[in-house]
């Protein structure tokens, strides 16, 4: 089945300036990855995902790049602000309903 | 347009009880998962159901986990003989059954377990 692993598991950034979190992933049909933002005690919110035909998406502050063949993708942040401390968790799925298999999440905290 | 409902919010049960958690997809979603989250861990999936229908269960335990969404009413899940092992935050998710983004999940607020 897929796997999906995830790097830093903990960072710490200075206010204003970018984070960036990675994850590789092992199964070549995964094609749908998308990000989830969870506060303490809260529910995963979706901030952004990626599907496999396209190398790049971007949000505002937030982007997410895809190397297919590399199998890895990363999260982007810039301009980070306090409101952005929070875990971060990639997945990976074979898109169309199909589960997600998450990467274990990374602990991003910012410096005022 | 309310969003996924998961209840209750908090749950303890003593060690052999059985729990029930429920959750409600968004309106218009047929799609329902369940994930487990251990204290400091990732989600872990479990089952993926439609109505009346498993579609995979492959993350479910063997024994004493087990899950429905029937044609009317909440998906639930269902754990017996509850032990200290099955604390943690228990998520529902939802996605469309139909358009461009059937792929995309949509979490509850999750129901947080405890075992005594």
């Amino acid at each position: 089945g897929e796997n999906v692993e995830q790097h830093p598991s903990t960072l710490s950034v200075q206010e204003g300036d970018s984070a960036v979190i990675k994850c590789t992933y092992s199964d070549s049909a995964s094609n749908y990855f998308p990000w989830y933002k969870q506060e303490l005690g809260k529910r995963p919110q979706l901030i952004i995902d990626i599907r496999s035909n396209v190398g790049e998406k971007k949000d505002q502050r937030i982007a997410v790049t895809l190397n297919k063949t590399a199998k890895h993708f990363s999260l982007h942040i810039t301009e980070t602000q306090p409101e952005d401390s929070a875990v971060y968790f990639c997945a990976a799925s074979m898109g169309g309903n199909e589960k997600l298999t998450f990467g274990t999440g990374t602990r991003l905290t910012i410096i005022p | 347009n309310a969003g996924v409902m998961q209840n209750p919010r908090h749950l303890v049960r003593r060690r052999g009880q059985e729990a029930r958690l429920r959750c409600s997809p968004m309106k218009g979603h047929s799609h329902v998962y369940w994930y487990r989250q251990l204290p400091e861990e990732g989600l872990k999936f479990m089952v993926y159901l439609q109505k009346e229908n498993i579609i995979d269960e492959s993350g479910m335990p063997k024994e004493r986990f087990s899950a429905e969404f029937p044609k009317e009413g909440p998906s639930i899940l269902r754990i017996q003989q509850v032990v200290r092992g099955d604390s943690a935050a228990y998520f529902c998710a939802s996605s469309p059954s139909r358009g461009f983004s059937t792929d995309t999940q949509y979490f509850g607020p999750g129901t947080r377990l405890t075992v005594l």
